[in-house]
């Protein structure tokens, strides 16, 4: 059973550039989550989807972010500009059911730095 | 708003000793917890959670952890660590923060490194 994948792996790219980060939930999973992991803030939840609705972006931190699900299987996080406080891991993480008792499963992370 | 802390920033052990991670929260309401593992290089992993029920849960790989509603805890315990518990450890929160949603909330981990 294949979990979170997300990609790429890792991103390296100079500030002002476009970032696109992509995740596939795990299939029959109806929430996904975006998180940042930086050493300053710890996990960070940055918005969420339930049946590819977002229902909560207040941790997005600016509108140079932005996020979709055009469908069940599939989302993106962009960054548009970069800038080199953007640099972290973000994880894509998938659950059953956004209000159950049902825990996360997380991908593997994309780390991104902006020079 | 809810908040999580995990009190040590860094753990190191030799093999054999005893681990406690302390972990708080701030939440007067229900709440789901959880702890996660997070391997060198690897994704996070749960280790064990609690809904409800007898506190002291057992997770994976010998790991346990209690939680103590009056004293708003949930630490991660295990009797005998070895090298490969080697990892970062995050404690996480769900509660409902409102408008039918609820909320995980991470701690922002405690480093555990064992010595051979």
């Amino acid at each position: 059973d294949a979990g979170v994948i997300q990609s790429p792996r890792h991103e390296v790219t100079e500030m002002g550039q476009e970032v696109t980060l992509r995740c596939k939930p795990i299939s029959g999973h109806n929430s996904l989550f975006w998180y940042r992991q930086t050493m300053m803030r710890g996990l960070e939840l940055l918005i969420y989807f339930n049946n590819n609705v977002p229902i909560d972006d207040s941790g997005m931190p600016e509108d140079r972010f932005s996020a979709k699900m055009p469908n069940a299987s599939f989302s993106t996080l962009k960054i548009q500009p970069s800038e080199p406080r953007d640099s972290a891991v973000y994880f894509c993480a998938s659950s059953l059911a956004r209000d159950s008792n049902q825990p996360q499963h997380f991908g593997d992370g994309t780390r991104l730095s902006i020079l | 708003a809810q908040s999580v802390s995990q009190h040590n920033h860094h753990v190191i052990l030799s093999e054999a000793a005893s681990l406690e991670l302390g972990c708080n929260y701030s939440y007067g309401g229900t709440v789901n917890l959880f702890w996660y593992v997070q391997y060198p290089g690897q994704h996070l992993q749960l280790l064990l959670k609690y809904f409800s029920g007898d506190p002291l849960v057992k997770g994976i790989k010998g790991f346990e952890a209690e939680f103590i509603k009056s004293k708003f805890s949930f630490n991660l315990r295990k009797p005998s660590v070895q090298w490969s518990d080697t990892a970062e450890y995050f404690c996480a929160v769900r509660a409902y923060s409102g408008a039918g949603s609820y909320q995980l909330t991470f701690g922002k981990g405690t480093k555990l490194s064992v010595i051979p």
